[in-house]
């Protein structure tokens, strides 16, 4: 049964450019969180889907952040017109239901600006 | 903001038990303490949660006071494979959802 996973694993863009971030939850798994990062802290809660649906997006910047998770496919993490600041490894993670006591997480997603 | 407060660090012997702090003295009643650790930059791996009576489980025990305001983690014997950072996290409830609020973690060091 294979984990949660992440790709691509390393991303680099210059100032300006958008980034895709992808996940594919864990087989069985329709709930998928996104946490953000930065060098030497803690992971920071951004958004909570469930299929087609956002739930929880308070952790979400105000503009050039979106993130979708579709009938078919992985879940997205957009961000438009990237800056040095959002440099930072992104981690989803999933769950089999909105109340399941363990959330799973991916290897992660390294963006670096430039 | 963050629920919990940990150490920063913390050195311990191989083959001893660590234990790990952690205040979370404004925790809600129907709010659990979760605690995952992040080895080398990698994804969280989950180690043990619990409400309010103590757990253990194959790696580690988790002993919540009575008041709920404080948590211990115990590796019973600590291996070099267990340097990380351990987070202590409270699972927040709203609405029906649930959402992990990480605080900065401890970063363990086990010695050989």
């Amino acid at each position: 049964n294979a984990g949660v996973m992440q790709n691509p694993r390393h991303l680099v863009r210059r100032r300006g450019q958008e980034a895709r971030l992808r996940c594919s939850p864990m087989k069985g798994h329709s709930h998928v969180y996104w946490y953000r990062q930065l060098p030497e802290e803690g992971l920071k809660f951004m958004v909570y889907l469930q299929k087609e649906n956002i739930i929880d997006e308070s952790g979400m910047p105000k503009e050039r952040f979106s993130a979708e998770f579709p009938k078919e496919g992985p879940s997205i993490l957009r961000i438009q017109q990237v800056v040095r600041g959002d440099s930072a490894a992104y981690f989803c993670a999933s769950s089999a239901s909105a109340n399941t006591y363990e959330q799973y997480f991916g290897p992660g997603t390294r963006l670096t600006v430039t | 903001d963050a629920k919990t407060t940990q150490p920063t660090s913390m050195d311990c012997a191989e083959g001893r038990a660590a234990n790990l702090p952690c205040n979370h003295s404004t925790i809600s009643g129907n709010e659990y303490v979760y605690w995952y650790r992040q080895i080398h930059s990698q994804g969280p791996q989950y180690i043990i949660h619990g409400l309010k009576n103590n757990e253990t489980n194959e790696m580690a025990s988790l002993i919540i006071t009575e008041d709920r305001k404080s948590s211990t983690l115990i590796l019973p014997h600590a291996t070099l494979r267990d340097t990380a950072v351990y987070y202590c996290i409270v699972r927040v409830a709203n609405s029906g959802t649930y959402k992990y609020i990480f605080g900065t973690g401890t970063r363990l060091k086990v010695l050989a």
